[in-house]
């Protein structure tokens, strides 16, 4: 998608092995969103920044951390990847409150 | 726990008719909404955006907004099997920094 870019786009690892996912933007929004989406539950946040270095939980936060050391970039870990971890994650960008979001192109995730 | 709900469908419709997806939310707090359109195997993409009660029209989309009755729906009208998708409701907190999504309504459109 214009503007915002994930990688990797798939990735397969193996439980217990930390896992990060990049999101990057060109459009210097403010805001960025980390999302899971599984059949059944939807979109869920899972954190967001509301700045360089500023980060917050959402409401399925656990094993997870996320870091913005510079606007562009949104990093999300996986501190000891498990089954239930596989999913399918939404980077979106967003430049103000109230505003739309604009997602990446989301990465698959397996957990094996 | 704030919450958004949609019938998951699917909603079937011929092509040509009317479609109506229905969405509703429980922080009366929220001031923006929208709606997003996710193809299977896609991510979810922008198609409208609400902010005050009544309608909104842009092209054949429809989004009408009831803030009293916590009641968000889109129309879409002369469907076309291309607007085949599952459509997403989402609602901003009432701090304007995070949106929370329906589980979606999927839409299927016959020829």
């Amino acid at each position: 998608d214009a503007g915002i870019t994930q990688s990797p786009r798939h990735k397969v690892t193996e439980t217990g092995t930390p896992v990060t996912l990049r999101c990057h933007q060109t459009e210097n929004h403010r805001y960025m969103y980390w999302y899971r989406q599984d059949p059944g539950h939807g979109l869920r946040l899972i954190h967001y920044s509301y700045g360089v270095k500023d980060t917050d939980k959402g409401e399925v936060s656990d094993g997870y951390s996320v870091s913005r050391s510079k606007t562009e970039d949104f990093l999300l870990t996986l501190e000891s990847a498990t089954s239930s971890q596989t999913s399918v994650y939404f980077c979106a960008i967003r430049a103000q409150r109230g505003y739309g979001y604009t997602f990446g192109s989301g990465t698959r995730l397996t957990v094996v | 726990q704030k919450e958004v709900e949609q019938n998951s469908g699917p909603l079937s419709v011929p092509e040509g008719a009317i479609a109506s997806l229905n969405c509703t939310y429980s922080d009366r707090g929220s001031q923006s909404f929208f709606w997003y359109r996710q193809y299977s195997g896609k991510s979810p993409e922008l198609i409208m955006f609400i902010y005050s009660n009544g309608d909104k029209e842009d092209g054949r989309f429809t989004a009408q907004l009831n803030k009293a009755s916590q009641y968000v729906s889109l129309l879409i009208r002369d469907s076309q099997p291309s607007d085949s998708a599952t459509y997403l409701c989402a609602v901003d907190n009432n701090a304007g920094n995070m949106l929370t999504f329906g589980g979606g309504t999927r839409l299927m459109v016959k020829p």
